[in-house]
């Protein structure tokens, strides 16, 4: 079956710009994360949406950052007014309800020149 | 907080020799442990998990340990190849699908042949 999807795949920008970044779950997972990886920082954890349950927001790094999920399903991360530190690969990723495997897309590379 | 370390990389090694990825983690209470492998141009994937202490998770001729004693989940692999070549990432998380994953930062493998 279609795994998880990402859009797009690059994304260049200039610093002061929003970007969107999307993300498509596997269907029927009702889990929906999003990451960050950086040479700098690794892997870090932005935020999660569990069903119709309010997002746990408590890794997004500034109020420049904010995400919405649209009917359970899609996800999409809006970065406002982009600062060149925000260059990194942006990682969605989806597990089901009893489950603890996270399943990730192949990302999104963000570059704010 | 919760954390995860491990050891840096690069790490170079020939074809069929041992391989070990140390790990350790900072952790209240008892949180799953997995490793998660990025192959070359290729998205995250669950390599191997374990939920409770001694349990053992194995894949692909790895194998880690849950080690609470020791806080720790080292990687293992008795005769790598080269196809094993890429960047493991040893993560904790708590609650199945509810909560989010903590990465360490990486560790580079090469295998020459």
């Amino acid at each position: 079956g279609a795994g998880v999807s990402q859009s797009p795949s690059n994304k260049v920008t200039e610093k002061g710009k929003d970007v969107e970044l999307r993300c498509d779950p596997i269907s029927g997972h009702t889990a929906l994360y999003w990451y960050r990886q950086s040479l700098g920082q690794g892997l870090e954890f932005l935020i999660y949406f569990q069903g119709n349950s309010a997002p746990d927001k408590s890794g997004l790094p500034s109020d420049r950052f904010s995400a919405e999920r649209t009917g359970g399903s899609v996800s999409t991360l809006t970065i406002q007014r982009t600062q060149q530190e925000d260059s990194a690969v942006y990682l969605c990723a989806s597990s089901p309800l009893r489950g603890d495997e996270q399943f990730f897309g192949p990302g999104t590379r963000l570059t704010v020149l | 907080g919760n954390s995860v370390t491990q050891m840096e990389g690069p790490v170079t090694l020939s074809e069929e020799a041992f391989l070990t990825i140390n790990c350790t983690y900072t952790a209240t209470g008892y949180p799953s442990l997995f490793w998660y492998v990025q192959y070359p141009g290729e998205g995250l994937q669950l390599l191997l998990k374990a939920t409770k202490a001694d349990d053992k998770g194995s894949n692909k001729g790895f194998e880690a340990t849950y080690r609470k004693e020791t806080t720790s989940f080292h990687l293992e692999k008795g005769s790598v190849q080269v196809s094993d070549s890429a960047v493991y990432f040893c993560a904790l998380s708590y609650g199945g699908s509810q909560g989010n994953l903590i990465f360490g930062k990486g560790t580079k493998l090469s295998v020459k042949p």
